[in-house]
């Protein structure tokens, strides 16, 4: 089935530095990939998506880049503040009929003021 | 709009003994999601429903875990009996669903379960 792998398992940058946070997948059949951010005790939002047709999406300070090559896809969140500290997940899922979110094992942002 | 509702938000039990976490998806969400969250780690599908019916229950341990989602709205969690390694949360989520397009998935706050 599916992998996802997720690095770093922490980061901890200072406000309004930049923060990346990188997933690969196995499977290259695999067409949509969300991020979700978790904040403490609460539960996952969905904060941007790509699918397989586009290398690359914005969405203010948020981005996401998208490599099919070598199934990778990042995270970027520029101007980083407070608030945005979360743990923050990546997803794959797989097309087809069986549309099973795959998520990797969580990144632990802290953003220190 | 509400978002997906989940109940209770914590249970405590002891081991052996029974419970069930129910979920309301979003109105109009046809396909409804169960998955686990165990501490450190991302969630974990244990079950999808398109409408009443489980289309992927190949991740629920069956001897000890069942669903239900009976008119196709609600749907409800068991698990009988409970075992320590089930302390986790439970996340119900769900999504449009009803074609053969990506949509996105909302969750619900979960329900934490403790097992002592």
């Amino acid at each position: 089935g599916e992998n996802v792998e997720q690095h770093p398992s922490t980061l901890s940058v200072q406000e309004g530095d930049s923060a990346v946070i990188k997933c690969t997948y196995s499977d290259s059949a695999s067409n949509y990939f969300p991020w979700y951010k978790q904040e403490l005790g609460k539960r996952p939002q969905l904060i941007i998506d790509i699918r397989s047709n586009v290398g690359e999406k914005k969405d203010q300070r948020i981005a996401v880049t998208l490599n099919k090559t070598a199934k990778h896809f990042s995270l970027h969140i520029t101007e980083t503040q407070p608030e945005d500290s979360a743990v923050y997940f990546c997803a794959s899922l797989k097309r087809g009929s069986n549309y099973k979110l795959t998520f990797g094992k969580g990144t632990l942002l802290t953003v220190n003021p | 709009e509400a978002g997906v509702v989940q109940s209770p938000r914590y249970k405590i039990i002891e081991k052996k003994q029974p419970v069930a976490f129910w979920c309301n998806p979003i109105s109009g969400h046809n396909t409804l999601y169960w998955y686990l969250q165990n501490l450190g780690q991302g969630p974990e599908l244990l079950i999808r429903y398109e409408n009443e019916e489980a289309v992927d229950d190949s991740q629920l341990p069956k001897d000890r875990f069942s669903a239900e989602r009976l008119k196709g709205v609600d749907s409800t969690l068991k698990i009988q009996p409970a075992e320590l390694g089930d302390s986790a949360v439970y996340l119900c989520a769900s999504s449009l669903g009803g074609g053969q397009g990506v949509d996105e998935q909302f969750f619900g706050p979960g329900t934490r379960l403790t097992v002592l």
